[in-house]
């Protein structure tokens, strides 16, 4: 498609639940970007992927967190057991190369309870 | 490690004042320079960036940034603002060799009618 689009667009979880969201970069693009925005904050880089390749993780706390991307489906970002401090928009974006604009999806916020 | 700083958190202008928005990081080397904007219930767009060439940058919507190397600045300027550019406002950096970009805390720029 011509935007990333994210889904769902608020997603509510009591605390220890898992949540699950969703990006379907723009055709064409290789690159997929997922950002932590807590409380209107700056935006903390978490994983990118190239393709369906891991291309830098160095942001995810991975004891409760981790993504996909695979082919001909949208790319993932899972939470097992969320925590309180999980409550933020995780933005996605994705890009024709790793140096390019990247282009952001209008965010999912995530609220534990 | 690299930070981005927006100085101005809160800007409050009327309709027809200039605008200039700070934004300075702390990286010395080559760096590729961006502004988003995320206008209220929409996704982040890019306003304008730098990568290299000519320091000053022309963006959409009337938007202009000027990189001055010397003072590890980009600071984002429009003439005359509308109330319609009532918006958050992003920074970013990459430094040379990171694809990963480091975004400022953002500006909350808003125009009164």
């Amino acid at each position: 498609g011509e935007e990333v689009a994210q889904t769902p667009k608020h997603l509510v979880r009591g605390e220890g639940q898992k949540a699950k969201l969703y990006c379907a970069p723009i055709k064409g693009h290789s690159y997929v970007f997922w950002y932590q925005q807590v409380l209107k904050n700056e935006f903390k880089f978490l994983i990118s992927f190239q393709n369906e390749n891991v291309f830098d993780e160095t942001g995810m706390p991975k004891e409760r967190f981790s993504a996909k991307c695979l082919p001909n489906s949208p790319c993932s970002l899972e939470i097992q057991a969320t925590k309180l401090e999980d409550s933020a928009v995780y933005f996605c974006a994705s890009s024709q190369g790793s140096y390019n604009e990247q282009f952001f999806g209008p965010g999912t916020r995530l609220t534990v309870l | 490690a690299q930070s981005v700083s927006q100085h101005n958190h809160h800007v409050i202008l009327s309709e027809a004042a200039s605008l200039e928005l700070g934004c300075n990081y702390s990286y010395g080397g080559t760096v590729n320079l961006f502004w988003y904007v995320q206008y209220p219930g929409q996704h982040l767009q890019l306003l304008l960036k730098y990568f290299s060439g000519d320091p000053l940058v022309k963006g959409i919507k009337g938007f202009e940034a000027e990189f001055i190397k010397s003072k590890f600045s980009f600071n984002l300027r429009k003439p005359s603002v509308q109330w319609s550019d009532t918006a958050e406002y992003f920074c970013a950096v990459n430094r040379g060799g990171s694809y990963i970009p480091t975004f400022g805390r953002g500006t909350s720029l808003i125009v009164h009618p």
